[in-house]
């Protein structure tokens, strides 16, 4: 079984870059496979905004973009905005048949 | 457009059954594998389960294992979730998804609908 692991909370100013981590604690041989991110505004369904570790949906703004290096998969949000504050939760899908979400990390932009 | 729409949710009392269902349109209900995905109060997002888009493959979180049952009808294009035996601890907010990718038995959820509250209390 997989576990992903995020900070509670990042923070930044307008107009700065953030970067949120997710890290993979895992024995599951499968790996680290498929990485998504999702953004939450409070009371609303959560939003795709990666999927594959770097791929973005139509519609995201290039703001956003993921990476990953080892087991730790990175969201980055450049020039931040007001609107970008939000919950944001990655998630994993394995080979071996493993979905798991990391326990969400609170932006707030200062 | 893809729409969701969860239908089912309510109070129940512990040890009670529930049956949610999510209404789907704006895409090929019949090539996807769908989710569900659960939200307790102020808490995160948690995992539920999967089925293919052919209904051929389930999988479950080890917590809901036994207890819920996910099933699909292509034919109304409706995804459905039966909630067994049901404790304080399943009260959350229930969404259903659409998964990223055509066909398959699921990846990431990539559509969500608007979610349905569920609370287990006596």
């Amino acid at each position: 079984q997989s576990a992903l692991t995020q900070p509670a909370s990042v923070s930044g100013s307008p107009g700065q870059s953030i970067t949120i981590s997710c890290t993979e604690t895992s024995s599951d041989v499968g790996g680290y496979n498929y990485v998504s991110w999702y953004q939450q505004h409070p009371g609303k369904a959560p939003k795709l905004m990666i999927y594959e570790v770097s791929n973005r949906p139509s519609g995201v703004s290039n703001r956003f973009s993921g990476s990953k290096s080892g087991d730790t998969a990175s969201l980055i949000i450049s020039g931040l905005q007001a609107e970008d504050e939000a919950d944001y939760y990655c998630h994993s899908y394995t080979s071996s048949r493993n979905w798991v979400f990391g326990g969400g990390t609170k932006l707030t932009v200062l | 457009q893809v729409q969701l729409v969860e239908s089912g949710g309510g109070v129940v009392q512990p040890g009670r059954s529930l049956r949610l269902s999510c209404a789907a349109s704006g895409f090929i209900f019949r090539s996807y594998a769908m989710h569900w995905v659960r939200q307790a109060p102020g808490k995160g997002l948690e995992w539920v389960a999967v089925i293919s888009y052919d209904a051929s493959n389930k999988y479950y979180a080890d917590s809901v294992k036994g207890q819920f049952t996910i099933s699909r009808d292509n034919s109304k294009n409706t995804l459905y979730l039966l909630m067994s035996s049901l404790r304080p601890e399943d009260t959350a907010v229930y969404y259903c998804a659409k998964d990223g990718n055509y066909f398959g038995s699921g990846s990431f959820p990539d559509y969500w609908g608007q979610g349905t509250l569920v609370t287990v209390s006596s």
